[in-house]
């Protein structure tokens, strides 16, 4: 099946710095990657749309300066927490969808999620 | 935009058991209808999909049925195993090339021996 990976699986930063992560599909390309937000205990809240070549979109409530996503080739999307807090703490996972899938629904193959925690 | 609504929050079943979990949607052009299984600091696992056209659909002791009319879907589980123990997830999706995800709220499953 598909393989998405992400870089790092964890990291702990001090408040106020950068911290990025990044999303690759390894055995596909894909056109649109997405982003979610999974606090302990809840659901998968999407935060962006990654489109390779053009602007994230973001969801309602999404801070695009703060979340900045770069979707440079097919195979790679990167999220940048910019000036981290103690709130941003959170388990970021990523998703793609296969470009020639031969489906046309929305299958998405899931990263194995990076656990941010801002102290 | 889409609304999805899972219930149980938790449920408890018996080794052997079958589990039922429930999701409502409120987007009628939602066509596309995943379910996912998420273990403690893992990544969610597709288990089983239905797309709108088929009314239910079964693989070995999983099972999804889809009623567009009353716009809800529902998870069996039959003869269920403690490595069933996880976070349930449903989603629905218009479909397409970029088309998200909204996904319901979970419901943790423990399977008791």
């Amino acid at each position: 099946g598909a393989v998405v990976s992400q870089h790092p699986s964890w990291v702990i930063c001090k408040s106020g710095t950068s911290v990025k992560i990044e999303c690759r599909s390894l055995d596909f390309q894909a056109t649109t990657m997405f982003w979610y937000r999974q606090f302990p205990k809840q659901s998968l809240m999407l935060m962006a749309t990654s489109n390779e070549g053009s602007k994230a979109t973001y969801e309602q409530g999404v801070e695009k300066d703060k979340f900045l996503i770069n979707h440079a080739s097919l195979t790679l999307s990167t999220l940048t927490v910019t000036s981290a807090h103690p709130e941003d703490s959170s388990f970021y996972i990523c998703s793609a969808r296969d470009l020639i899938g031969t489906s046309s629904y929305n299958e998405q193959f899931f990263g194995p999620g990076t656990r941010l925690t801002v102290l | 935009g889409e609304n999805v609504e899972q219930h149980p929050s938790t449920l408890s079943v018996q080794e052997g058991d079958s589990a039922v979990i429930k999701c409502t949607y409120s987007d009628s052009a939602s066509n596309y209808f995943p379910w996912y299984k998420q273990e403690l600091g893992k990544r969610p696992q597709l288990i089983i999909d239905i797309r709108s056209n088929v009314g239910e659909k079964k693989d070995q002791r999983i099972a999804v049925t889809l009623n567009k009319t009353a716009k809800h879907f529902s998870l069996h589980i039959t003869e269920t195993q403690p490595e069933d123990s996880a976070v349930y997830f449903c989603a629905a999706s218009r479909g397409g090339t970029a088309s998200k995800l909204t996904f319901g709220t979970g419901t943790r499953l423990q399977v008791t021996l």
